[in-house]
């Protein structure tokens, strides 16, 4: 695709539910970003993906959080037993190349409300 | 702790102010530093600096990083409505982006 995709753009949960939450990435692209932004806030990094393989995950708040990338391509943020401390928008964010110092391309984000 | 930290938080001018945005950063492992424009969901990259006191610049927005100082500044002249979004400022710690709390700018016609 042209650019970063992640479905669904609103997520509306009951406290308690488990979500999922999907990018697609930019054809190609080797490193995978998840950040969390809160209301108000600069995003936060929550994980990170090169090619299939996790590479740093020490931004996940909560064993709650699980995040994969079987494939290379797709990945998927899941959330368990979701809070309301949750609410915020997930971007996701590709870049061609490993390492650091590259502008990454982000989605649009999903929005997940916990009620 | 690594910290970014932006200011002002928020910002209104009037069509045709010139504004300068603030970053500082204490980080321990410093690559770069880059700035985002947030309409919106999705930042969207401007400049990435990396060498101290080199302008980088686009049309009426220019970025300057002053390692000296861990900090940069962000400048847009003759501003326009359109100009108007979240401007984030983020240092790349080991591949991994550390982003401030954002500066939000309203320009007014």
């Amino acid at each position: 695709g042209a650019g970063v995709s992640q479905s669904p753009r609103y997520k509306v949960a009951k406290r308690g539910q488990d979500v999922a939450l999907r990018c697609d990435p930019i054809s190609g692209h080797v490193s995978l970003f998840w950040y969390q932004q809160a209301l108000g806030q600069g995003p936060e990094f929550l994980t990170y993906f090169q090619n299939e393989a996790q590479l740093d995950k020490s931004g996940l708040p909560s064993d709650r959080f699980f995040a994969e990338r079987p494939e290379g391509s797709v990945s998927t943020l899941k959330i368990q037993r979701t809070q309301q401390e949750d609410s915020a928008v997930y971007l996701c964010a590709s870049s061609l190349v490993t390492g650091g110092g590259e502008k990454l391309f982000f989605g649009s984000g999903t929005q997940l409300s916990v009620l | 702790e690594d910290k970014v930290v932006q200011s002002p938080l928020s910002l209104v001018v009037h069509e045709g102010d010139t504004v300068t945005l603030n970053c500082s950063y204490e980080v321990t492992n410093f690559r770069s530093l880059l700035w985002y424009k947030q309409e919106k969901k999705a930042p969207t990259f401007l400049f990435m600096l990396t060498s101290s006191g080199i302008e980088k610049k686009s049309g009426r927005l220019s970025s300057i990083l002053d390692k000296k100082e861990l900090s940069s500044i962000l400048n847009i002249t003759a501003t326009q409505t359109g100009d108007s979004a979240i401007y984030l400022c983020a240092v790349d710690s080991g591949g991994k982006l550390i982003f401030g709390q954002g500066t939000e700018l309203s320009v007014k016609p």
